[in-house]
């Protein structure tokens, strides 16, 4: 089965750095782009990046509400993925998802079950 | 506020068929591919329709997704009791300022 789990959420006051963690098991994770989201408490889904495989040169890209705050690296021989974020805001807080993309197109075909972020001093 | 257009809200009885529209643009939509998620209370997303209309095994076959133009929908034939959730489009934008992949704002879908 595949798996997601996210780790390192918490409260951290604004201006500060947190790193989250995804460990995935049950399918390539070499071979697989990885995705991150959010979601402010109440609201709806946000992308937030993704990062390509090292097969596809392991590029990034990030959405303008994150670019160049946020950056998103892997460990392919440990099959985590991690959301590194920086310079965090109020608006940065809520429940960050990681998520495999599906090998079809660019949905997110299995989610980890979340990891929540406050920012607040 | 999200980039594609969804009711706030739709309801039917069991047994109905409700659906649910998704309104886009030439450069998300008509172009690329439409996702759908499910959001159960209190649990993460999970995907309901990759490729505009295909299933990912096990969705039931009562949830089906087409699109036209620049707009897409979901239907869910036969509502059931468990189908009470938020639902959530979202397509890759290819917009040269901001490209991403953008959401809807959700649609609660209650039974009544």
């Amino acid at each position: 089965d595949v798996q997601l789990v996210e780790s390192g959420g918490g409260l951290v006051k604004p201006g500060r750095s947190l790193r989250l963690s995804c460990t995935t098991s049950g399918f390539n994770f070499a071979d697989s782009a990885m995705r991150w989201f959010r979601q402010a408490p109440g609201k709806g889904l946000e992308w937030v990046g993704f990062i390509r495989s090292n097969m596809y040169g392991g590029s990034t890209k990030f959405a303008a509400s994150v670019r160049g705050r946020f950056a998103i690296s892997r460990d392919d021989s440990k099959a985590v993925v991690y959301l590194e974020m920086n310079n965090l805001k109020a608006d940065d807080t809520g429940t960050y998802y990681c998520t495999r993309e599906s090998d079809f197109d660019s949905s997110a075909s299995h989610w980890g079950q979340g990891t929540h972020v406050t920012v607040s001093s | 506020q999200a980039v594609l257009t969804q009711p706030p809200s739709a309801s039917g009885t069991p047994g109905q068929r409700v659906t649910i529209s998704c309104s886009g643009s030439s450069s998300n939509i008509e172009t690329n591919s439409v996702n759908w998620y499910q959001q159960l209370p209190g649990s993460a997303p999970t995907l309901l329709i990759y490729s505009t209309n295909q299933r990912p095994s096990g969705v039931p076959d009562r949830f089906s997704a087409s699109k036209s133009g620049t707009s897409a929908s979901l239907a869910i034939s036969g509502l059931q009791p468990e189908d009470e959730a938020d639902y959530y489009c979202a397509s890759w934008d290819d917009s040269r300022s901001n490209p991403g992949y953008v959401f809807g704002a959700g649609t609660t879908v209650t039974v009544l």
